[in-house]
């Protein structure tokens, strides 16, 4: 079956420490890979998306995220946390020629001063 | 550009009201897409549409109705509301210069549905 996984349902770290949200998927065919981000009260918004070529993707204010095969994974990364980054996190993945994009339960994060 | 817009923002119903959540998108987008969010929970797919004229169910379509009449709007309806619709729910739009129904999506900023 289809699914994506975010193990942490919620992360704290403190302002300028690094970051990673950690995103497994299991999908049966060429995974397109998502990371949205939502902030209280708004919909989601595009960090940025892989769907083939260098597996490091570069994205909006200063995220990243590495596609790995072998793992079955996609983490989000950032070197250095701001308060503004605090929001809830979700990894998603569609593709196959199929209609529907599937998410995961999201992560929250937390940035503590 | 307003991207995907939604009406109301808020809204109560009571027990077997019926409702409609509107959604416009003005990015000429082919496939467009009604979730609903339940704290920790993620979005939930309820119905999506392909094109004007075609829709098909996701995985929670017991209780709501869709139409795509144009492209532009994709209303959703709520039939005879129960507590178990309190939600959060999102438009969302998909399918720009790529084509592909599984590109980024667009999102609305959401209705929040409480039904007492």
């Amino acid at each position: 079956a289809q699914s994506v996984t975010q193990p942490d349902i919620h992360i704290t770290v403190s302002e300028g420490a690094s970051l990673e949200l950690r995103c497994n998927y299991s999908y049966g065919a060429t995974p397109y890979l998502f990371w949205y981000v939502q902030s209280p009260g708004q919909g989601l918004q595009l960090l940025l998306k892989y769907f083939s070529g260098d597996t490091l993707v570069q994205g909006i204010k200063g995220f990243e995220a590495e596609f790995k095969r072998s793992q079955s994974s996609f983490n989000l990364r950032k070197p250095s946390v701001h308060w503004s980054d605090a929001a809830e996190y979700f990894c998603a993945v569609g593709g196959g020629g199929g209609f529907k994009t599937i998410f995961g339960a999201g992560t929250r994060l937390f940035v503590k001063a | 550009n307003a991207g995907v817009t939604q009406t109301p923002k808020f809204r109560i119903l009571k027990i077997g009201q019926s409702m409609t959540l509107q959604c416009t998108q003005d990015m000429n987008h082919n496939y467009m897409y009604w979730y609903r969010q339940d704290p920790g929970m993620g979005l939930k797919l309820i119905y999506y549409s392909v094109g004007a004229g075609i829709t098909d169910k996701g995985e929670v379509p017991n209780g709501y109705n869709v139409s795509r009449s144009t492209t532009e709007d994709f209303p959703l309806r709520l039939e005879l509301a129960a507590p178990s619709q309190t939600s959060v729910y999102f438009c969302a739009s998909s399918g720009g210069t790529s084509g592909r129904p599984w590109d980024e999506q667009f999102f609305g900023p959401g209705t929040r549905l409480t039904v007492l």
